[in-house]
């Protein structure tokens, strides 16, 4: 099949660092996305990381890439209260921007004061 | 960054009544855009592609004769809901590509049928 997986929810406090795991299962992947969600509106592109890479540091945002366990991670440090969203990773099959995104069912991370 | 909007962000309608909603990209030119539709609590679900001057690809399972899709050009796209039910409550997403790797999100609009 062609799933992406995600837990359902994460709670962390402020300050410290959020780990939001994502598991897909198609190999053929090309790019893998993290998109954040915040009440009512539409997704935000945080960052994409190409297949045959391993890591990507974007400021606090550090994607992790495992491709032979086809497990993809998203670290936010110093996590702050604006940072509660849902959070979705997607994938996308083959070098065309047209190709379809598949997304995870999304992770409601819940940052405590 | 590419900014994709949506109008209207927000609109109840009768059941049995037609609905368009617009997407456009605000500063470039989208030769594709995607249509989404997210339940409650749930993921996005892809309904249809939408390629500027011809038909929309629609996935299995939606309807192309109740969700209209019209891409007439390359900054605007068209999903019209047509004799709408409470089940088609729900928020609907575009996106537009900008190059070759991403895919920039609409902030959605969320219908509510009566």
């Amino acid at each position: 099949g062609e799933d992406v997986e995600q837990s359902l929810f994460l709670s962390v406090r402020e300050g410290d660092s959020s780990v939001i795991n994502c598991t897909y299962t198609d190999s053929s992947s090309t790019y893998l996305y993290w998109y954040k969600q915040e009440p009512g509106a539409g997704l935000q592109l945080l960052t994409y990381i190409f297949s045959n890479m391993d890591m990507k540091q974007d400021q606090r945002l550090t994607v992790l890439l495992n491709k032979k366990d086809k497990h993809l991670s998203l670290r936010i440090a110093d996590t702050q209260t604006g940072d509660s969203a849902i959070y979705f990773c997607a994938e996308r099959r083959g070098n065309n921007a047209g190709n379809m995104l598949t997304f995870g069912g999304g992770t409601r991370l819940m940052v405590k004061p | 960054g590419a900014v994709v909007s949506q109008h209207p962000s927000r609109v109840i309608c009768k059941s049995g009544t037609s609905v368009k909603i617009e997407c456009r990209s605000l500063d470039f030119q989208a030769t594709t855009m995607f249509w989404y539709r997210q339940f409650p609590k749930k993921s996005l679900m892809l309904m249809a592609t939408s390629n500027e001057g011809s038909k929309a690809t629609y996935e299995q399972g939606v309807e192309k004769d109740k969700f209209l899709i019209n891409h007439a050009s390359l900054t605007l796209s068209t999903l019209t809901v047509t004799s709408a039910h409470p089940e088609d409550s729900s928020f609907y997403i575009c996106s537009a590509i900008s190059g070759a790797y991403e895919q920039y999100f609409g902030p959605g609009t969320r219908l509510t049928v009566t």
